[in-house]
Parts: C-alpha cells; sequence; structure tokens
C-alpha cells in the first residue's frame, strides 16, 4: 500500500517556472526523501530530509517537511525541460530499518 | 560507473512460464530491495536482504515469487507460473546501513510483460 499521496498528480508548466509538488503521509517517520523517475527508468535520489529538519535546499531544489501536518514540499526553482519526470516522495518510518514507502507520485511535465 | 544493475531489462513472457530476474547491487552494499511499480503508481516493497538474510516479505509476494541473496552480493527474483497481474516494472535498490540516512540507489528496472 501506498504510504504517502502527492499533490497535484499532474503538473504542466512552461520552462523557467517554479514547480511546488507537496506530499502527505500518516505515521511517523525517521525520514522523508524525494525521488526523480524520467519515464519508464529507474529512480534517482534527489534529497532526504530527517524528521527533526524543516527545510533543504539542494542546487533548485527546496524540501520542506512540517511534521506536525505530515507533510512535504518540494520546490523546484527556474524548471527546464530535462526536469520533466515522476516525483515521489518516499518515507522511512521511526525506528527499525529503513523500509521506504512510496507516494503515488507528481508527474511535471516542462513545456519549453 | 559501478551504480546498481538489473538484467534483463526487458522480459516478454507468455502466462504460466516461469521467470528470473537478477539485481547487481553497488558492491560496497549490504542491503538489497525489490520493488514492483504498476503504471502510474508509486513503487511498491516486495522484499529486503540484509547480507544473505530475507528479512521481510510483502504480503504482495505470493507464493510463486521467490527471492534469494545465496552470497550476499547479487539476488535474483524468480516469479513461477506467471499471470497477466504480474506486468509490471521489477525495481531493484541498494544500501548501506553503515550510513546515517540508508539512502536506497535503485537500478534501472526490468520491464515485464506477461502475455
Amino acid at each position: 500500500s501506498q504510504q504517502g499521496e502527492e499533490d497535484p498528480q499532474a503538473l504542466s508548466i512552461q520552462e523557467g517556472e517554479n514547480a511546488t509538488m507537496n506530499c502527505s503521509y500518516k505515521t511517523s517517520i525517521n525520514n522523508l526523501q524525494w525521488y526523480r523517475q524520467n519515464s519508464g527508468r529507474g529512480l534517482v535520489h534527489l534529497i532526504l530530509i530527517r524528521s527533526n529538519e524543516r527545510e533543504k535546499h539542494s542546487g533548485r531544489l527546496r524540501v520542506t517537511l512540517d511534521t506536525s501536518k505530515k507533510s512535504s514540499s518540494l520546490l523546484i526553482t527556474a524548471s527546464r525541460a530535462a526536469d520533466t519526470a515522476s516525483y515521489f516522495c518516499a518515507t522511512a518510518p521511526s525506528g527499525g530499518y529503513q523500509k521506504v514507502t512510496f507516494g503515488t507520485g507528481t508527474k511535471l511535465q516542462v513545456i519549453p | 560507473d559501478t551504480g546498481v544493475s538489473q538484467d534483463p531489462r526487458h522480459k516478454i513472457t507468455k502466462r504460466g512460464q516461469n521467470v528470473t530476474f537478477r539485481c547487481d547491487p553497488i558492491s560496497e552494499h549490504n542491503r538489497l530491495y525489490w520493488y514492483r511499480q504498476t503504471l502510474g503508481q508509486g513503487p511498491e516493497f516486495l522484499t529486503y536482504f540484509q547480507n544473505e538474510a530475507q528479512l521481510e516479505k510483502s504480503r504482495l509476494l505470493s507464493d510463486r515469487f521467490s527471492a534469494e541473496r545465496p552470497k550476499g552480493s547479487f539476488s535474483t527474483l524468480e516469479i513461477q507460473r506467471t499471470e497477466q497481474g504480474d506486468s509490471a516494472m521489477y525495481l531493484c535498490a541498494s544500501s548501506s546501513s553503515g550510513t546515517s540516512t540508508d539512502t536506497q540507489y535503485f537500478g534501472p528496472g526490468t520491464r515485464l510483460t506477461v502475455l
């Protein structure tokens, strides 16, 4: 079963605009990760945020985490056509080993 | 590049046949995971190995599915008596328990089509 729900399911923007994707989850987490998947390919790890962190940056990516609302957002600034992909959030639970549960994904299309 | 590799990349088979997929993890990673992904969905966890020990299996993994990691390096996933509902992308990932974040690195996947 999927732990998280991404919102929106699909997003279409012009190149240069910012893209924001949201993820909600259900149980307590150790960390939350965002992955990108190009069509028909494997997943690429983008960024990880720990449960005691509120915001993290990596290049054009900004991730926020609100554990009280059990939600996270991924912001991609100055989008490029190459950012076109599906984006998934994945949560690792508190305690135990890192069994990661993926959300349903947001399909982003960046129009040149 | 010594990332996670999977073989084959594509497999087409007839219903009722057996198929076997292979995953070679990043060499220093002791953890290995199998996931299944259907169109429009996120990956769903199937099973997890730490070294050669299979520590968890999802309820999704019916008795037709078996996974092994005999020497704690590569892993195989076998599906017996395939059904059309088994058509999906099968993803393998690996990670190291020696890191604080245990980030999983994914292979390119094996796309299975059952006719």
